[in-house]
């Protein structure tokens, strides 16, 4: 079965670079959430899109920008890098359909960032 | 707002031992509620949900999970771990109406010859 895709599976940046990390979902998955996962720590939620458009937004710096595309997939867009965005950095697809529903979420492997 | 609590960051058993790992959550709704694995470098694979019914839930490789309300629990057990089972495991939550998930600091589980 299809699983959700993610590229760069590895980025290294300088600090103040930009960085973009995208997100393919499972074939007709309609929503998209980021996690960011630091070392040694559990995922924290980052943002969320439902059928193209935010759903939700957790603890996402002001430097961090995201969308989700026509065809569903997700760019997380990273600006002004800083040491202390060196994380895994996760997507996850599930199928909402109605907001509320509790379908599961399914990960991808995860980008991992290193900022130097 | 929701919470979920794993006890113990470390669990360390020998191959064939029972296999326990806890969480707890916090919530005044009923939650749905998930177990996840993470091996080393890779992502988080479902192991088990609750969403409502049967509370007594399995999942992959062994698995299973068991929903008490009174408790405020969601302990995740296997009978025999190998080990292939030494992972970090995470407890979720799903959290609000738009499904973003809050998970618990995660347990690493040794499993030892």
């Amino acid at each position: 079965a299809a699983g959700v895709i993610q590229s760069p599976r590895h980025l290294i940046k300088e600090k103040r670079e930009t960085a973009t990390l995208k997100c393919y979902p499972i074939p007709r998955h309609d929503t998209v959430y980021w996690y960011q996962q630091g070392p040694g720590q559990d995922p924290q939620f980052l943002i969320s899109f439902y059928e193209k458009m935010q759903s939700d937004k957790g603890s996402i710096p002001d430097r961090f920008s995201a969308q989700q595309f026509s065809d569903y997939h997700s760019e997380l867009n990273m600006s002004s890098l800083e040491l202390g965005d060196s994380a895994l950095y996760f997507c996850a697809s599930s199928l909402i359909g109605l907001v509320g529903s509790t379908d599961t979420q399914y990960f991808g492997p995860g980008t991992r960032l290193t900022v130097l | 707002a929701q919470s979920v609590t794993q006890l113990g960051s470390h669990v360390s058993v020998s191959e064939g031992a029972l296999v326990l790992l806890r969480c707890n959550y916090s919530s005044s709704v009923p939650p749905y509620l998930f177990w996840y694995v993470q091996y080393p470098n890779q992502g988080l694979q479902l192991l088990l949900k609750y969403t409502t019914g049967a509370t007594l839930v399995k999942g992959i490789n062994g698995f299973e999970a068991e929903f008490k309300k009174s408790e405020t629990s969601f302990h995740l057990t296997k009978p025999s771990a190998h080990m292939s089972d030494a992972a970090e495991y995470f407890c979720a939550a799903f959290s609000g109406n738009t499904g973003k998930l809050i998970f618990g600091q995660g347990t690493t589980l040794q499993v030892k010859p």
